[in-house]
């Protein structure tokens, strides 16, 4: 596509309920990055896909996140079981090589009740 | 690790005034380093960028150059519009992985 899709642009869950965030990176950009922008903060890193695969995890604040990323393309961030921390705007980006600068979907704002 | 820092905010600065915000970096090898924008309601987009030492990136007005010495990127404008009012993100790509780091961001006001 033409920029990086991300939906729902808005979700409100309660808390204890699980989520799927989507990505539908720009076609051809073989990496793909999500991000999570708090309330007044920067950008906190979660996880990097290079194709299929996700060479750094480092950043899941817990096992109760996880994503995959199927035939290169799009991906899915699941959050089981949310809590009011999780609350924020997950940010997706996707770039042709890594640390050549990103384009960034306009997120999917997160608000857990 | 990598790491960035940049000036806290908010900036607020008359139209026509000139714009520095500062952002300084640690890092054990070269890394690039970029400058996002984040328009109020709108998602981050690349500003500008600099991958080598003494590279200067530019666009829409906006410049930094890359100071090894100094390890310094900062984003400066000679004459800031209205529109310009935003937060603004220094990072840089991680040395010693995939990613990239970003700071905690800079907002900037502009009156008119």
């Amino acid at each position: 596509g033409a920029g990086v899709s991300q939906s729902p642009s808005n979700k409100v869950t309660e808390k204890g309920k699980d989520v799927e965030l989507r990505c539908d990176p720009i076609s051809g950009h073989t990496a793909l990055y999500w991000y999570r922008q708090s309330l007044g903060q920067g950008l906190e890193f979660l996880i990097y896909f290079q194709g299929n695969s996700a060479p750094d995890k480092s950043g899941l604040p817990s096992d109760r996140f996880s994503a995959e990323r199927t035939g290169g393309s799009v991906s899915t961030l699941t959050i089981q079981r949310t809590q009011q921390e999780d609350s924020a705007v997950y940010l997706c980006a996707s770039s042709l090589r890594e640390n050549n600068g990103y384009t960034f979907g306009s997120g999917t704002r997160l608000t857990v009740v | 690790g990598d790491s960035v820092t940049q000036m806290e905010g908010p900036v607020t600065l008359s139209e026509e005034a000139f714009l520095t915000i500062n952002c300084t970096y640690t890092a054990t090898g070269y890394p690039s380093l970029f400058w996002y924008v984040q328009y109020p309601g709108e998602g981050l987009q690349l500003l500008l960028k600099a991958t080598k030492a003494d590279d200067k990136g530019s666009n829409k007005g906006f410049e930094a150059t890359y100071r090894k010495e100094t390890t310094s990127f900062h984003l400066e404008k000679g004459s800031v519009q209205v529109s310009d009012s935003a937060v603004y993100f220094c990072a840089l790509g991680d040395t010693g992985g995939f990613k990239t780091i970003f700071g905690a961001g800079t907002r900037l006001f502009v009156k008119a």
